[in-house]
């Protein structure tokens, strides 16, 4: 079975600009989360998603946003790009909200 | 609120001695935990996880850790390591809802960074 996938793998942005990252989960799994990884902050929730609905969402600003499509791929967006951004982004999907997640290789976002 | 402290930022272990990576819980109700590895430009890769039951827990790659309820602890050991096993590895705790409901959210300790010396 083919695991999580995340594009782009690699990205530049400058300030200012929106991005958007996509998330394809494993085959059959309908819970996605996202999660930012930082040298500063660590590993820190952005949202979850299951069934197309947010179900719970973490400590970032409204520039962070997500959606769930009926295929349970997810993408995440965010807006008005700041340099703290700039982070790898690590997407995790499970059969359901219990069961236990799997990451992707993540997405490195670099804001310049 | 449920949180993990791994003490350790880096551990250091020569090949084939056996290792030990800490992990601590705080947490209300029963904990739901999780050991991840992280390899250098990689996503995490689960390794093991504790529900309930047996407090041994056998995982991936030779990987096993203790759950001791009393000491609030869940460690990661191996029997013999590898010059393979250097990486990243993250301890986790499953979050509970303040309704008690279920979410996926995991709450990650700092990581330790483990070295074996060949």
């Amino acid at each position: 079975k083919a695991g999580v996938t995340q594009t782009p793998r690699y990205l530049i942005k400058t300030r200012g600009q929106q991005v958007t990252l996509s998330c394809s989960p494993i085959s059959g799994h309908r819970s996605v989360s996202w999660y930012q990884q930082t040298p500063g902050q660590g590993l820190q929730f952005l949202f979850e998603y299951f069934s197309e609905t947010q179900r719970n969402k973490g400590n970032f600003p409204g520039r962070f946003s997500g959606r769930q499509f009926s295929n349970s791929r997810s993408e995440m967006n965010v807006s008005t790009l700041e340099l703290g951004d700039s982070a790898l982004y690590l997407c995790a999907s499970s059969f359901t909200r219990e069961e236990t997640q799997y990451f992707g290789p993540g997405t490195r976002l670099l804001v310049l | 609120a449920q949180s993990v402290a791994q003490p350790e930022d880096q551990v250091n272990v020569a090949e084939g001695n056996p290792l030990t990576v800490k992990c601590t819980y705080s947490v209300s109700g029963n904990p739901y935990l999780f050991w991840y590895v992280q390899y250098p430009n990689r996503g995490l890769q689960f390794l093991l996880k504790y529900i309930t039951g047996d407090n041994l827990v056998k995982g991936s790659y030779g990987f096993e850790a203790e759950f001791n309820k009393s000491q609030t602890s869940f460690h990661l050991k191996k029997p013999s390591a590898l010059v393979s096993d250097s990486a990243l590895y993250f301890c986790a705790v499953r979050d509970v809802m303040n309704y008690g409901g279920a979410t996926n959210k995991l709450i990650f300790g700092t990581g330790t960074l483990l070295a074996v010396q060949p």
